[in-house]
């Protein structure tokens, strides 16, 4: 069975630029989270959908930062303009359902803005 | 709210050496999920284990054991025997039922020598 899938793996972009990531969830799960984790610290929730709807986004820049999940599938996360502070790997993140059901998590893109 | 400390930043062991990650959380709710993800330097989160609050049996997997216990809050985790290929940033984290998020511990960076 493949795994979440996620590109690209690495990604250096200016200030003030705007860059997008992509992942694909592992077939059949329902849910997909996007984690953002700061070099020395545990992953972050920034976005949780159920299908195409969200669950939760309370911790999501909702200025600079935006997610979609097109027919409840594949998703993308943007970021316009990006800061320094937003460098940092993203992860996304699948599960059968929410909530207590297992996460799965792909690679994750290293994002480094100069 | 939900809250995971972990409190050793960094082990380092000799192979074949046992060594135990610990793991404290703080929850107000009765029915609660908690899980361990090992993270390799190629940056993937690799999932452990899942446990449920009501489920306090110990568990061992290979050279892998979990020792839960709600007295005390805690949830550690030991390698027996360590490797080298153990070596890795371990997280522990904590959720509890339906669209809720996952809420991880800062980590513990886990080196191996030969």
């Amino acid at each position: 069975e493949a795994g979440v899938a996620q590109s690209p793996r690495y990604k250096i972009i200016e200030k003030r630029q705007s860059v997008a990531f992509w992942c694909n969830p592992i077939s059949g799960h329902a849910t997909l989270y996007w984690y953002q984790q700061i070099l020395g610290q545990g992953p972050k929730l920034l976005i949780q959908f159920q299908n195409n709807g969200v669950v939760d986004d309370s911790q999501l820049p909702k200025d600079r930062f935006s997610a979609e999940r097109l027919k409840g599938v594949d998703s993308t996360l943007k970021i316009q303009p990006a800061k320094l502070e937003d460098s940092a790997v993203y992860l996304c993140a699948s599960s059968l359902a929410g909530g207590s059901e297992t996460q799965y998590f792909g690679p994750g893109t290293r994002l480094l803005v100069l | 709210a939900q809250k995971v400390t972990q409190a050793q930043t960094e082990i380092s062991v000799v192979e074949k050496e046992d060594v135990t990650l610990d793991c404290v959380y703080e929850t107000r709710d009765t029915t609660y999920y908690l899980f361990w993800y090992k993270q390799p330097p190629s940056g993937e989160l690799v999932f452990l284990i899942r446990r449920n609050s009501f489920d306090e049996q110990n568990e061992i997997s290979g050279r892998y054991s979990w020792n839960f216990q709600k007295s005390t809050s805690s949830f550690n985790f030991t390698i027996t025997a360590s490797q080298v290929v153990d070596s890795a940033v371990y997280f522990c984290a904590l959720t509890r039922p339906g669209f809720q998020k996952l809420v991880f511990g800062t980590g513990t960076r886990l080196l191996v020598s030969p």
